[in-house]
């Protein structure tokens, strides 16, 4: 079956550091994946996606490239900031009949100091 | 105005006791799902419904039921609550133009059972 599998928390950060969550799949077909995002007590909100191999989703200066051959969509952000810090959720949509179905990450709290 | 709605927001109830959770929706969408968040384990589908007419089990759907009484209104029901369905719940849609589906997501509502 499907799944996502993404680095375990808590990332803690400094502002203006480098940030890298690792996230990696395991699907059949050709899926597309997301980076979802949620900041203290809302909902979730998409943050970027990709839906073919090769292609690089990015949003509010994050960034994240859907490779294929590592099976991977690893999230970027090249300074971050105390207004960043919310769980990240990686995701895929198989696509096809059942592109209603996402597949969620187990989500990782990212915090980040003054 | 939010585009997906929730209510309650916070709920309290004891063991046994049958409750409702609402969702609305102004997007126009065909497409609505609900999950469950817990904690270590991200999000999980409990239910789904493509329209009025088509309603779906998700992945975990046992001790629960919905109904969608127009496009814009689906309701979670816990027919008799249990303690370990204390949880986060969202509510979300999509709609089905275009190949690959983004999902919208109400701000939650947070379930405690005694």
């Amino acid at each position: 079956g499907n799944s996502v599998t993404q680095m375990e928390g808590p990332v803690t950060l400094s502002e203006e550091a480098f940030l890298t969550i690792n996230c990696t799949y395991t699907a059949t077909g050709y899926p597309s994946l997301f980076w979802y995002v949620q900041y203290p007590g809302e909902g979730l909100q998409l943050l970027l996606k990709a839906t073919k191999a090769d292609d690089k989703g990015s949003n509010k200066g994050f960034e994240a490239t859907y490779r294929k051959e590592t099976t991977s969509f690893h999230l970027e952000k090249g300074s971050v900031q105390v207004s960043d810090s919310a769980v990240y959720f990686c995701a895929l949509s198989r696509g096809g009949s059942s592109n209603y179905k996402l597949t969620f990450g187990k989500g990782t709290l990212l915090t980040v100091n003054p | 105005d939010a585009d997906v709605t929730q209510t309650p927001r916070n709920r309290i109830t004891k063991t046994g006791k049958r409750i409702m959770l609402e969702c609305s929706q102004t997007k126009g969408h065909d497409r609505m799902y609900w999950y469950r968040q817990d904690p270590g384990l991200g999000l999980r589908l409990i239910y789904y419904s493509f329209d009025v007419k088509d309603i779906n089990k998700g992945e975990i759907s046992d001790g629960y039921s919905v109904s969608r009484q127009a496009q814009a209104k689906f309701s979670l029901s816990l027919e008799s609550a249990i303690p370990n369905q204390t949880a986060l719940y969202f509510c979300a849609t999509s709609d089905a133009s275009g190949t690959q589906e983004t999902q919208y997501f109400g701000p939650g509502t947070r379930l405690l059972v005694l």
